[in-house]
Formats: C-alpha cells, structure tokens, sequence
C-alpha cells in the first residue's frame, strides 16, 4: 500500500516569489492535512481539506491557501514567500472523522528553503 | 488554552537503557485524545499511539509501553531496553473533542541511543 507522498522533496525560492506544494494521499484516505514544522516553532497545524472543502484551518496569514482535488489529492500555495516560511511542509492523510480520533499517515515532507 | 509540554529537549542513552519521555497537556475539553509520533532522520512522523481521554488503561506494546495520568495530566512513554533504531524525535500530541486533524504537538524530543 502507497504512503503518502510529497512533491518536490527539496526546493529553494527566493522572497516574493511564491510556491505549490503537492500531497497525494493513502488510497481511500479522503482527508489531507498540512503542517508546518520549524526549529523555532515547532510543528503547527496549516489547514485540512476534505471532499474538496476546507474543513478546518491553523492561524497562518493568507498567503497559504490550499486546495483539494476530487481524488483527494491536494496542494498547498504560499505566495509572497517571506524567509520565515523556510520550513519542511509535511502533509497527512487520514480516512475521516470529524473528531479529534483521527490517526494521521504522514508523508516525507517538503523542505522550502526562502533565500 | 490547550498546549503539550515535553520539557525534555534531548535525551541520550547507551543502547539497553530505559528511557521514559515526558508529556504533559493542558486542555479544559472533558473528551480529547493523545498521541505519540516518531520521527526518524527521514523526516516522516510515524504514528505510534492513540489514547482517549476516558481511557486511563496504560498500555504495553512490545518494548513500548505508555502511562496516561488524568490527574496530573500527562501520558509519559517508556522504552524498555532501548536500541540504536530507536534514535529519532518523539513528539506528543493532543486532539480535541472535534479538532478533526489539527494537533497541537509538543517541541519534541530527541532521543539519541549510542551502542
């Protein structure tokens, strides 16, 4: 059975620009979750997509957006890239439930590095 | 506010060792769930258990093994015998009643097991 995987694994961008990230969930997960994880902050929870729906969001500035396609694929945009968003990106699937039960597959990460 | 502390940052121990990793939440939800994860070098957080805020059993899985305290409320997790695999970041989290998939992870802790 296929994890969850993370495209691109590494990437470097320069500030201003602005960056997608790509998660292909486990077959038959249908929501995805994206976090951010920093040596300064930590893991923190971005957003989660559900049935092509932003079911829930973390408190990030808007220049994060994601989307989720109908094969429950999805990507994550940040735009204006600031040094500060130099982080690896982790994506997470899981099967469903609206509680906090859920058990989260995690893929490899993308590692964005903001020059 | 809800927030996990893992006031150990790094631990390092000679392979057979045990090793307890600390975890205390903070949540005024009667109905949460905690986690463990590890993470090894290659980035992908790794799933290892799931408790329920009803559910105090500790718990023994192979050389893992869990104590979940309500009343000090933490969920504290011990490897008995630790080997050089085990080397990695472990993080605690907490889920609450209907947080879907956002987690708030404690800072980690880096577990470094010598031979």
């Amino acid at each position: 059975k296929a994890g969850v995987t993370q495209t691109p694994r590494y990437l470097i961008k320069t500030r201003g620009q602005q960056v997608t990230l790509s998660c292909s969930p486990i077959s038959g997960h249908r929501s995805v979750s994206w976090y951010q994880q920093t040596p300064g902050q930590g893991l923190q929870f971005l957003f989660e997509y559900f049935s092509e729906t932003q079911r829930n969001k973390g408190n990030f500035p808007g220049r994060f957006s994601g989307r989720q396609f109908s094969n429950s694929r999805s990507e994550m945009n940040v735009s204006t890239l600031e040094l500060g968003d130099s982080a690896l990106y982790l994506c997470a699937s899981s099967i469903d439930s609206p509680s906090g039960a859920n058990v989260l597959t995690f893929g490899a990460g993308s590692r964005l590095t903001v020059l | 506010a809800q927030k996990v502390t893992q006031a150990q940052t790094e631990i390092s121990v000679v392979e057979k060792e045990d090793v307890t990793l600390d975890c205390v939440y903070e949540t005024r939800d009667t109905t949460y769930y905690l986690f463990w994860y590890k993470q090894p070098p290659s980035g992908e957080l790794v799933f290892l258990i799931r408790r329920n805020s009803f559910d105090e059993q500790n718990e023994i899985s192979g050389r893992y093994s869990w104590n979940f305290q309500k009343s000090t409320s933490s969920f504290n997790f011990t490897i008995t015998a630790s080997q050089v695999v085990d080397s990695a970041v472990y993080f605690c989290a907490l889920s609450e009643g209907q947080a879907g998939t956002a987690l708030i992870f404690g800072k980690g802790t880096t577990l470094s097991v010598s031979s």
